[in-house]
């Protein structure tokens, strides 16, 4: 049972333009989502997070969108740059899971110079 | 050290043999986990440590499957009788709050079981 899911196991975007990374889950006592990103050969790196609470959260060049009532959320990136490519991992925890997280399956994103 | 350390980095072992990863966490880190990616998967929750509570074992897939944390800091997954399907990359986290944000992960070790 994939309580999240991202369904593009890929995304090819040029340089300067916008990238979104969408991400759907199945579990509604999920409250807080995450977006990690990984290089190879190195452990995933924390990127951005938001509560459910909310509804948007950015941080520079990253922004991440909840729609709760469709259970989906979005990671904008603007401008996209070459040293974004990497694999990009959806997360989500329950505010009684300790910090136990459900990763969706990665979206590998290629920019082009 | 300034990061989580796991070792080894590369692990190449035969079907039927058992071992151990190791995790070093972030120094006063009282949260410690344990994820494993297998080829084109998502990261799977296999066990969780926070100070001396017991461990949430609930991720872990068999009984072939253990893991300790010794004097709330250094943690081993043992994997007893490696079946192929063991191949991954095993990652290791620790977080200073026990939830969802902070969490600092390793490089991992990739498993190969042939």
């Amino acid at each position: 049972d994939q309580q999240v899911k991202q369904n593009s196991p890929s995304l090819s975007v040029q340089e300067g333009r916008i990238s979104i990374l969408n991400c759907d889950y199945t579990n509604s006592m999920f409250d807080y989502f995450l977006w990690y990103k990984k290089y190879p050969a190195e452990g995933p790196t924390f990127l951005i997070s938001i509560s459910s609470i909310k509804d948007k959260n950015e941080d520079g060049r990253f922004t991440v969108f909840l729609n709760k009532s469709a259970k989906h959320l979005s990671l904008h990136i603007v401008p996209s740059q070459p040293g974004d490519s990497a694999v990009y991992f959806c997360a989500a925890s329950e505010g009684t899971s300790y910090g136990k997280l459900t990763f969706g399956q990665g979206t590998i994103l290629t920019v082009h110079p | 050290g300034a990061g989580v350390s796991q070792s080894p980095s590369n692990k190449v072992t035969e079907k039927g043999k058992d071992v151990e990863l190791r995790c070093d966490p972030i120094s006063g880190h009282t949260a410690l986990y344990w994820y494993r990616q297998s080829l084109g998967q998502g990261l799977e929750f296999l066990i969780y440590f926070q100070g001396n509570s017991a461990p949430d074992k609930s991720g872990l897939p068999s009984d072939r499957f253990s893991a300790e944390r010794t004097g709330g800091s250094v943690s081993t997954l043992t994997i007893q009788r490696t079946q192929q399907e063991d191949s991954a990359v095993y990652l290791c986290a620790s977080s200073p709050y026990g939830t969802g944000y902070g969490y600092t992960f390793g490089s991992g070790t990739r498993l190969t079981v042939v």
